[in-house]
């Protein structure tokens, strides 16, 4: 079975330019999750879904960043402008929901912005 | 919130040697995972843990949740075996709370 994929797996772009992060969960889950990697804040959630809809988005940095999530197979996640200070991993996760709630962690999307 | 606390931060060990890692947690969890992230930073799954004991090959993890901590068992270690294990708590439908991590060198 496939994993949740990411992609694109690296991106490099320039201060002001729009990101855009994309996301398939596991086929089946029904909860979907963002979560942001730095050396200084480690691994912290931004953004997750149930059932396609936004639930807690209190990570989320500030307006540059949006999230979306259009059907069970597929989510977005927007940095408009993005900044230096943006540069992480940003992980997707996606789980089956209910009472068994592992999460499963795609591969990553490392972003520079130069 | 939710506070996660893993020590020891780094460890150190020749091949061959065991090591536990704990995770201590602030409050009441349903949810409760171990991962290691490997040199090329995937994040993988080890144990899914909410309570209770389990065995995978030479990692073996116990949660004892009414004492809100979790410990991770590692045997006979490997240099393949080397990254940063992060535990990770939560409620059911909700996000997971990282710890900050313990990283591990075995060396050969």
């Amino acid at each position: 079975d496939a994993g949740v994929i990411q992609s694109p797996r690296h991106e490099v772009t320039e201060m002001g330019q729009e990101v855009t992060l994309r996301c398939k969960p596991i086929s089946g889950h029904n909860s979907l999750f963002w979560y942001r990697q730095t050396m200084m804040r480690g691994l912290e959630l931004l953004i997750y879904f149930n059932n396609n809809v936004p639930i807690d988005d209190s990570g989320m940095p500030e307006d540059r960043f949006s999230a979306k999530m259009p059907n069970a197979s597929f989510s977005t996640l927007k940095i408009q402008p993005s900044e230096p200070r943006d540069s992480a991993v940003y992980f997707c996760a996606s789980s089956s929901g209910g009472s068994y709630n592992e999460q499963f962690f795609g591969p990553g999307t490392r972003l520079t912005v130069l | 919130g939710i506070q996660v606390e893993q020590s020891p931060p780094d460890l150190i060990l020749q091949e061959g040697a065991n090591s536990t890692l704990r995770c201590n947690f602030s409050d009441s969890v349903n949810n409760l995972q171990w991962f290691h992230q490997n040199p090329w930073g995937q994040l993988i799954n080890l144990f899914y843990i909410p309570s209770g004991t389990k065995q995978n090959g030479r990692l073996s993890a116990t949660t004892v949740a009414t004492e809100r901590y979790s410990l991770l068992y590692i045997s006979s270690s490997q240099t393949t075996d080397s990254g940063v294990y992060f535990c990770a708590v939560g409620l059911v439908g909700t996000a997971l709370i990282f710890g900050k991590g313990t990283t591990l060198s075995v060396s050969s």
